[in-house]
């Protein structure tokens, strides 16, 4: 169990450019999830990837907001356009199965600042 | 909507003392009440659970007791040590895989 990895660590970015985060789920997990976390919160659900498909979403994915998970291994969360309110931690997690029956494995997250 | 809220921190605490973290909830229904944790450095991992009212989840001397009349599920712990540091985050679940997390309660144990 090598963990939940999130890549880059830091990402410090214009407002408007584009910007796109990897997370490499534990690899026998075929569930895996995206949360944001600003300073002084705690994680908020972005989405969920049931293997390659993604079954939810939040409606704080707006449409400049997407993610992948081709295969069904790694995942990608793409930010078009980004604004000053995107900066915050991107966390991702999985399981091997859902939120009701396994602990989620989190990731270190991946702090995007938007200057 | 659902929420949690979690007591302010930061908490301060001497080695061995009496820790207790509040949380309460707002949700309709019964959710699956979780407490995380975050080490330094590390990310959220599952601390304990409770998934109806009355339950009580513990974990490495932590407990906690799901509430339903006072919709609270505190922390306790009877004698926090310095590795106990940590920000300790509140949850509920009712479905649709998305954990409702609180705002976190940073703890800092001093020897």
């Amino acid at each position: 169990d090598t963990g939940v990895s999130q890549d880059p660590r830091h990402k410090i970015t214009k407002r408007g450019q584009n910007v796109t985060f990897r997370c490499d789920p534990i690899s026998e997990h075929n569930r895996l999830y995206w949360y944001r976390q600003t300073l002084g919160q705690g994680p908020e659900f972005l989405t969920y990837f049931q293997n390659e498909a993604q079954l939810e979403k939040s409606r704080l994915l707006s449409d400049r907001f997407s993610a992948e998970r081709p295969k069904g291994s790694f995942s990608t969360l793409e930010i078009q356009r980004t604004e000053q309110g995107d900066s915050a931690m991107y966390l991702c997690a999985s399981s091997p199965s859902g939120v009701w029956d396994s602990p989620l494995h989190f990731g270190n997250g991946t702090r995007l600042t938007v200057t | 909507g659902d929420s949690v809220t979690q007591m302010e921190g930061p908490v301060t605490l001497s080695e061995e003392a009496f820790l207790t973290i509040n949380c309460t909830y707002t949700a309709t229904g019964y959710p699956s009440l979780f407490w995380y944790v975050q080490y330094p450095g590390e990310g959220l991992q599952l601390l304990l659970k409770a998934t109806k009212a009355d339950d009580k989840g513990s974990n490495k001397g932590f407990e906690a007791t799901y509430r339903k009349e006072t919709t609270s599920f505190h922390l306790e712990k009877g004698s926090v040590q310095v590795s106990d540091s940590a920000v300790y985050f509140c949850a509920l679940y009712k479905g649709a895989q998305k954990l409702v997390f609180g705002q976190g309660t940073r703890l800092t144990i001093n020897p």
